[in-house]
């Protein structure tokens, strides 16, 4: 079954522990990319990557790292996590950045830091 | 730089009834547009997407959206509410730009209540 998928789906930890959050596709897409999710402002983007070693920041990089070594995977670090990290994140991947191209979204991992 | 407004945060309709949830975008381009759903502890869903093919655009489970270049919006209807229509709708717009970065802005997110 073609998807995405995020591990974990919730996580409560502490200020300054570091995470990861894993993202893995079975699609063969060169587009990988984080959003967050907050009540009333919709999905924003973290960071996205457009193959294999090329990443780029989006809208709300601060606070977040990623890294792209295999063409399936996307992992989202939070180094130092802080509060206002706590949010709903999804990971998304796509054949590539063709503008009409549909994104497919993981299930989601709810983030609590306290 | 692209834009979307969603124009209500909660809608609630009765099963049966018409479901309509609007969306307005801006954009100096051509726009692709979305409408994602999520169901409650899953991840987004297609549900249709407008890339200028046919203003009138069919998708999954019932619904279709109409792209209206005068009035800027791109409105999500179903004829007749099921229960299991109850979720979160998202309207979203491909952002174009210089060194296009496949990014989706999207609207604020409108939650459906259907009611018995």
């Amino acid at each position: 079954e073609a998807q995405v998928t995020q591990n974990p789906r919730y996580l409560i930890t502490v200020t300054g522990k570091k995470l990861t959050v894993t993202c893995s596709q079975n699609m063969n897409h060169e587009y990988m990319s984080w959003y967050r999710q907050d009540p009333g402002l919709g999905l924003r983007q973290i960071y996205y990557s457009m193959n294999v070693e090329v990443t780029d920041k989006g809208d709300v990089p601060e606070g977040y790292k990623v890294s792209r070594k295999e063409k399936r995977n996307f992992p989202l670090i939070l180094e130092s996590p802080s509060p206002n990290q706590t949010s709903l994140y999804f990971c998304a991947s796509s054949p590539d950045t063709l503008l009409y191209n549909e994104q497919f979204f993981g299930p989601g991992t709810r983030l609590t830091v306290l | 730089a692209q834009s979307v407004t969603q124009l209500g945060s909660h809608v609630s309709v009765s099963e049966g009834a018409l479901v309509l949830l609007r969306c307005n975008y801006s954009s100096s381009v051509p726009p692709y547009l979305f409408w994602y759903v999520q169901y409650p502890n899953q991840g987004l869903q297609l549900l249709l997407k407008y890339t200028s093919a046919a203003t009138l655009v069919k998708g999954i489970n019932g619904f279709e959206a109409e792209f209206k270049k005068s009035e800027t919006s791109f409105h999500l209807t179903k004829p007749s509410a099921h229960m299991s229509d109850a979720a979160e709708y998202f309207c979203a717009v491909s952002a174009h730009g210089s060194g296009n970065t496949g990014k989706l802005i999207f609207g604020q997110g409108t939650t459906l209540q259907v009611k018995p």
